[in-house]
């Protein structure tokens, strides 16, 4: 089955612990994406990558990293997380070349909570 | 600068009766919109999208939107909402043929619009 997955699905951590969020598709999509989500704001771009070894920042990169090695994989971290980054994740996936870059996939989402 | 509004955070209709969701954008040229569902835990699905063509697109679960360029708008209707239709409604654009930002595969999302479906 086609998809992205996310682990975990819900994390509660404290402030300054450092955490990683993966996420692996298996659908051999080049461009790869994470946002976050919050009430009243919709969803925001935090990180994106074109391709492997390619990323670059989104709209709230603050706070956040993310590595490209493998085609699959693009996980999060947050080396040192604070009580405002407390959201729901998700990670997305699309073709790249033409009107198909758009139509992305997305995971579950996971629910972090830095206390 | 972009933008998607969705003027209705919270929408309550009864189950058989007809849909819309509002959406507005404010973009230079003729973007790529799309309208997208969150059903509870869920991650987002496409319900529908619109590049170019018919100004009227069909989706999956009975949805279409009607794309109206002299408004900036492009809302989503269903002509008889089931239960299972409640969820979280987002309408995103992104950079069409031409636009700027277009390397970027970047969707900006509107804040969306809960819709709760009586018996």
């Amino acid at each position: 089955e086609a998809q992205v997955t996310q682990n975990p699905r819900y994390l509660i951590t404290v402030t300054g612990k450092k955490l990683t969020v993966t996420c692996s598709q298996n659908m051999n999509h080049e461009y790869m994406s994470w946002y976050r989500q919050d009430p009243g704001l919709g969803l925001r771009q935090i990180y994106y990558s074109m391709n492997v070894e390619v990323t670059d920042k989104g709209d709230v990169p603050e706070g956040y990293k993310v590595s490209r090695k493998e085609k699959r994989n693009f996980p999060l971290i947050l080396e040192s997380p604070s009580p405002n980054q407390t959201s729901l994740y998700f990670c997305a996936s699309s073709p790249s070349g033409g009107v198909l870059t758009y139509e992305q996939y997305f995971g579950p989402g996971t629910r972090l909570t830095v206390t | 600068a972009q933008s998607v509004t969705q003027p209705d955070i919270h929408i309550t209709v009864s189950e058989g009766a007809s849909l819309e969701l509002r959406c507005n954008y404010s973009y230079g040229a003729t973007p790529y919109l799309f309208w997208y569902v969150q059903s509870p835990g869920q991650g987002l699905q496409l319900l529908l999208k619109y590049f170019s063509g018919d100004t009227l697109v069909q989706g999956i679960k009975g949805f279409e939107a009607e794309f109206k360029r002299s408004q900036s708008s492009f809302n989503l209707r269903k002509p008889s909402v089931h239960w299972s239709d409640a969820a979280e409604y987002f309408c995103a654009v992104g950079p069409g043929s031409g636009g700027a930002g277009g390397a970027t595969n970047k969707l900006i999302f509107g804040t969306g619009t809960l819709l709760a479906v009586q018996p």
